[in-house]
């Protein structure tokens, strides 16, 4: 079973739009994940980090569930900027190898 | 720009041939990550160096080897090329203390043929 898995997608959303997406981790032990974003050929770059309370960063909205062991993220009032895939990355006990999942794209319409 | 560089930007080789990848890590940083991403995959941990020395390592063979230097860049090294080896290398720096926020370089895309 992969560490982080998500859904590929895409998302195929219009400017404006609500849109959300989860991953899974495997690791019930694992306490730090965070969300990347990686634009086409590109390399990724951090978006957020997740906190157990959830978390907040302008439209974005990042939460926890641990007992169902998924991590969300939530895009509001969607731009044509925000198309890119996103990363959801376990940090695991060891604190030094992110891991992961493939990526959930996301593709905003005028 | 996150000051993290890389070189090349890309390269082919030959199976068989070996490849040194470098990275320049961000002013501050004594940590460097480095990954390989397939197409339509999610980086994948290699190893991380930390003053110096190998702190950690991902589930890639013996052929992928580092290095760090004093001035904390770092080099990552592949013997024995293979067609699975192509791939966009990414390194990544980062302090000591702050574990998942790393900063990634473009990435070296290297394609063996």
């Amino acid at each position: 079973r992969k560490e982080v898995e998500q859904d590929p997608g895409p998302f195929n959303v219009p400017e404006g739009a609500t849109v959300a997406f989860n991953c899974t981790y495997s690791n019930s032990a694992s306490q730090s994940f965070f969300w990347y974003r990686q634009d086409c050929r590109k390399e990724p770059k951090l978006l957020m980090s997740v906190y157990s309370s959830g978390n907040e960063d302008g439209r974005f909205t990042a939460q926890l569930n641990r007992a169902s062991q998924y991590i969300s993220l939530l895009i509001r009032d969607s731009k044509l900027s925000d198309s890119a895939t996103y990363l959801c990355v376990d940090l695991g006990l060891n604190d030094y190898k992110l891991s992961f999942g493939a990526g959930t794209t996301v593709t905003v319409r005028a | 720009e996150t000051g993290v560089t890389q070189s090349p930007t890309h390269l082919i080789k030959t199976r068989g041939q070996q490849v040194t990848l470098r990275c320049s890590s961000q002013s501050g940083h004594n940590t460097v990550s480095w990954y390989q991403q397939a197409l339509g995959q999610g980086p994948q941990f290699i190893f991380q160096y930390y003053r110096e020395e190998e702190n950690g390592r991902g589930n890639f063979p013996p052929r992928f080897s580092g290095l760090q230097f004093p001035n904390y860049s770092s080099e990552l090294n592949v013997n024995a090329l293979e067609l699975d080896d192509s791939a966009l290398y990414l390194c990544a720096s980062s302090s000591g203390d702050t574990g998942g926020e790393q900063y990634f370089g473009p990435g070296t895309r290297l394609t063996v043929t």
